[in-house]
């Protein structure tokens, strides 16, 4: 229900990592972005609510698409230590959704010094 | 604050044993949830705890059951072990535990199951 269609991306330092997420449930109204370092849970980076279409904290800014059902992550620019694995996630407004984050498979970002 | 901390971070069981998990959530956190993760299936919701009940629960077979104390620490088991089971198990605390409040994980427990 959440896909996560790159699996890897490649990016060179200081340059703009665009990570994208796309959903299919359209009862989803909550968004969020980990990020994972091996051997380390995922680290909570930003979110977003149904309501709005853009969210910025620093340099992190996730857009929402909600009439494409699509969400991108947005990192400018982009450093080495930016190098993990990036889950999208999501949530929704129904029954059995209380505590369950619905997950991507994740796209693994490398920053390039 | 302490985050989240997850008892053992790594543990190797044979097909047939039982295990229990242990998560500790940020203090105050009051709602935890548990996940599953494995290169094939990502991350995987198996249930969450709230005040010592369990208010969601994942698809996932009978095998696997938790609980919360009454300090919000958690543990989740899993009787008859398989070769499937073997996975990173994470646990996430959350405060005051509402469906949009931001999950913090823990390191997890790697479960490797022979």
């Amino acid at each position: 229900q959440v896909k996560q269609n790159s699996p890897s991306l490649s990016v060179q330092e200081g340059r703009i990592s665009i990570l994208n997420c796309d959903y299919t449930n359209s009862m989803f109204d909550y968004f969020l972005w980990y990020k994972k370092y091996p051997a380390e849970g995922p680290t909570f980076l930003i979110s977003i609510s149904s309501i709005k279409d853009k969210n910025e904290d620093g340099r992190f800014t996730v857009f929402l698409n909600k009439s494409a059902k699509h969400l991108s992550l947005h990192i400018v620019p982009s450093q080495p230590g930016d190098s993990a694995v990036y889950f999208c996630a999501a949530s929704g407004n129904y029954g059995g959704s209380q505590g369950n984050l619905i997950f991507g498979k994740g796209t693994k970002l490398s920053v390039k010094p | 604050k302490a985050g989240v901390t997850q008892t053992p971070r790594y543990l190797i069981k044979t097909r047939g044993q039982q295990v229990t998990l242990s998560c500790s959530p940020i203090s105050g956190h009051r709602s935890v949830s548990w996940y599953q993760q494995t290169p094939g299936q990502g991350l995987q919701f198996l249930f969450e705890y709230f005040s010592e009940t369990q208010r969601n629960k994942g698809n996932f077979p009978g095998r696997f059951s938790g609980r919360q104390f009454s300090n919000s620490r958690s543990e989740m088991n899993v009787s008859t072990l398989e070769l499937g089971d073997s996975a990173l198990y994470l646990c996430a605390s959350s405060f005051p535990g509402g469906r949009t409040d931001t999950q913090y994980f823990g390191p997890g427990t790697r479960l490797t199951v022979l």
